[in-house]
């Protein structure tokens, strides 16, 4: 089974600080890891995955994360948070074997970004 | 490009009532589309998963039901609604190349009273 945890309900950041948003994850297999956004009533938005190669993955808006395989961690991180960063995080697994069924994620249950100025 | 559009963005339902909420992709073919529900708090729960036409997987037992009539429909229904019910819907559907990805749609808020 596959299992994500976010252990942060919220992480607060002041505006131009770096900003950090924690994710472990376990799977069987090689893991396929990503990250949403969402801001209010709206669907999920895609930020980056890690599939394979580089553990630092860039992704959108100045957003990158660091898979760590000894430590099953993927790790959501800005050098520089802007207000406009403050939306509701997911992080989200699957093992990297494709299967019949489905390629199902499994979704960590979010953390909530608040930059201040 | 692809596209994913969900129809109604909000409803609001009687209980007892029925519901056919819709989901629609874009610029693909042979996805592997999801319905998931949004409970108030923040988890998302995979409700349905669709690998082609006909075919659903039912992840967990409930008053919800959904169909997939075409390729690139995605239906998620009930005959009679409950309090429960009550939640943000999400379409998403899955790109196999070259990302790998699942991407969502905008969205249904559902309301039941």
């Amino acid at each position: 089974a596959q299992s994500v945890a976010q252990p942060e309900d919220q992480v607060n950041v002041a505006e131009g600080n770096p900003l950090t948003v924690k994710c472990t994850y376990s799977v069987s297999g090689n893991p396929y890891l990503f990250w949403y956004v969402q801001y209010p009533n709206r669907g999920l938005q895609f930020l980056l995955k890690y599939i394979t190669g580089d553990n630092l993955v860039k992704g959108s808006y100045g957003f990158e994360a660091e898979f760590n395989k000894s430590q099953t961690s993927f790790h959501l991180k800005k050098p520089s948070a802007l207000v406009s960063d403050s939306a509701l995080y997911f992080c989200a697994v699957r093992e990297g074997v494709l299967t019949g069924g489905g390629n199902k994620l499994t979704f960590g249950t979010g953390t909530q970004l608040k930059v201040e100025l | 490009s692809q596209t994913i559009h969900q129809w109604p963005a909000t409803l609001v339902q009687p209980v007892g009532s029925p519901l056919s909420l819709e989901c629609t992709v874009e610029g693909t073919s042979n996805p592997n589309l999801y319905w998931y529900r949004q409970a108030a708090g923040r988890g998302l729960q995979l409700l349905f998963y669709s690998v082609g036409i006909g075919q659903i997987s039912s992840e967990v037992p409930q008053n919800l039901s959904a169909s997939r009539p075409q390729d690139r429909q995605f239906i998620l229904s009930s005959k009679k609604l409950l309090l429960s019910d009550s939640g943000f819907y999400l379409c998403a559907w899955r790109e196999s190349l070259p990302t790998d990805t699942q991407y969502f749609g905008p969205g249904t808020r559902l309301t039941v009273l």
